[in-house]
């Protein structure tokens, strides 16, 4: 496809579960963006990827954070032992290296509930 | 304090009205302005951006950046039902995609009725 995938759309886990979610970034683009959208809580920064390498992890919120990219491209974040404050939508974003203005495309998103 | 505060409405307005949207900002080092619109269940997509202080237009959006009171603002022009969405208001002191990490304001929901 053209654009960012994300998948599932949609995943609903019991408290204390751990969850994958996956993004599929636009073919080329070498930087994968992670970010949380709470309900009033606008688009919240988790991690940014240059190629295979995290040099700003700053956004993750606690260690049962993590996120990893394998071979330039799709990218897993992985959330353990999940707590309803959890429950958010996860957005991933992609964009080329090249300039300072290049726009990040963003997929539609991971819904999360924990129940 | 957020960095970066927008009313989240819901804002309604009639078709072909005028709609102002607004951010404000405290951290200087923002130099990079951007609007994405957000439809429902979808991600963000970016409108525009602004770098440093000015206008920018962009067919019915005009986008206004005013450094000295940390205040952007778009306007829509002749506003239209496809308009219909959440307008988010980003920022970034390096730029607006590679190695940019964005600070989002929480969006404002915008109505508009035929």
């Amino acid at each position: 496809g053209a654009g960012v995938s994300q998948s599932p759309s949609n995943k609903v886990t019991e408290k204390g579960k751990d969850v994958e979610l996956r993004c599929d970034p636009i073919s080329g683009h070498t930087a994968l963006y992670w970010y949380r959208q709470s309900l009033g809580q606008g688009l919240e920064f988790l991690i940014y990827f240059q190629g295979n390498s995290a040099p700003d992890k700053s956004g993750l919120p606690s260690d049962r954070f993590s996120a990893e990219r394998t071979g330039g491209s799709v990218s897993t974040l992985t959330i353990q032992r999940t707590q309803q404050e959890d429950s958010a939508v996860y957005l991933c974003a992609s964009s080329l290296v090249g300039s300072a203005q290049e726009t990040q495309y963003f997929g539609p998103g991971t819904r999360l509930l924990v129940l | 304090q957020k960095e970066v505060e927008q009313d989240p409405g819901p804002l309604s307005v009639p078709e072909g009205a005028i709609v102002s949207l607004n951010c404000t900002y405290s951290n200087s080092a923002f130099q990079y302005f951007m609007w994405y619109r957000q439809y429902s269940r979808k991600g963000p997509e970016l409108l525009m951006y602004t770098y440093s202080s000015g206008n920018k237009e962009d067919g019915r959006f005009t986008a206004q950046v005013d450094k000295s009171s940390k205040y952007i603002s778009l306007f829509i022009r002749d506003s239209q039902p496809s308009d219909s969405a959440t307008y988010l208001c980003a920022m970034s002191a390096h730029g607006t995609g590679t190695a940019s990490k964005l600070t989002f304001g929480t969006g404002t929901r915008l109505q508009v009725t035929l």
